[in-house]
């Protein structure tokens, strides 16, 4: 079964530009959860999808946004970008509700 | 939110020594897993252990949900084992939204 693919891989963008990233989860998984990992705040969580509702919002302004499909693949854009929104971008899914997540290889997002 | 905590921070060993990595949490779990993120930044995934022991080759791992700890025992290490190994924990009430601990970074030496 293939695993949990996010497209691009690498992204460079400026200051106030837009950018959407891309998450394919694994086959049959219903959940996706974002995740934003920087050096100094480590892995936050964003938000979460499940059957396409937003579940979960974590603490980010709302610049950050997302949504996901009907076949569950899911996309979140950040508008207006900020050098601090500078990160790797993890997208995970799940079976179900706390059951094992599986991460994908990440989309690393660098804004000058 | 829940507070995940992880010791030590950095670890240094000898190629074929052993080594054990605690995770704390400060509320009940239904999820805990432990990743190894490799140098390219992907977590792998080499736990899901909520509750319990298991193992896997040189790993193992032990999470005593009661007492609110996790432990992660390396044997034998590789200089393949270096990384940085994460211990996130899931609520239950979160729908799936997962809080990591800081991480142990892990450097074997040959």
């Amino acid at each position: 079964k293939a695993g949990v693919t996010q497209t691009p891989r690498y992204l460079i963008k400026t200051r106030g530009q837009q950018v959407t990233l891309s998450c394919s989860p694994i086959s049959g998984h219903r959940s996706v959860s974002w995740y934003q990992q920087t050096p100094g705040q480590g892995l936050q969580f964003l938000f979460e999808y499940f059957s396409e509702t937003q579940r979960n919002k974590g603490n980010f302004p709302g610049r950050f946004s997302g949504r996901q499909f009907s076949n569950s693949r899911s996309e979140m854009n950040v508008s207006t970008l900020e050098l601090g929104d500078s990160a790797l971008y993890l997208c995970a899914s799940s079976l179900v509700d706390s059951y094992e997540q599986y991460f994908g290889p990440g989309t690393r997002l660098t804004v000058t | 939110g829940i507070q995940v905590e992880q010791s030590p921070p950095d670890l240094i060993l000898q190629e074929g020594a052993n080594s054990t990595l605690r995770c704390n949490f400060s509320d009940s779990v239904n999820n805990l897993q432990w990743f190894h993120q490799n140098p390219w930044g992907q977590l792998i995934n080499l736990f899901y252990i909520p509750s319990g022991t298991k193992q896997n080759g040189r790993l193992s791992a032990t999470t005593v949900a009661t007492e609110r700890y996790s432990l992660l025992y390396i044997s034998s290490s590789q200089t393949t084992d270096s990384g940085v190994y994460f211990c996130a924990v899931e609520p239950g009430n979160t729908g799936n939204q997962f809080y990591f601990g800081t991480g142990t970074s892990l450097t074997v030496i040959p």
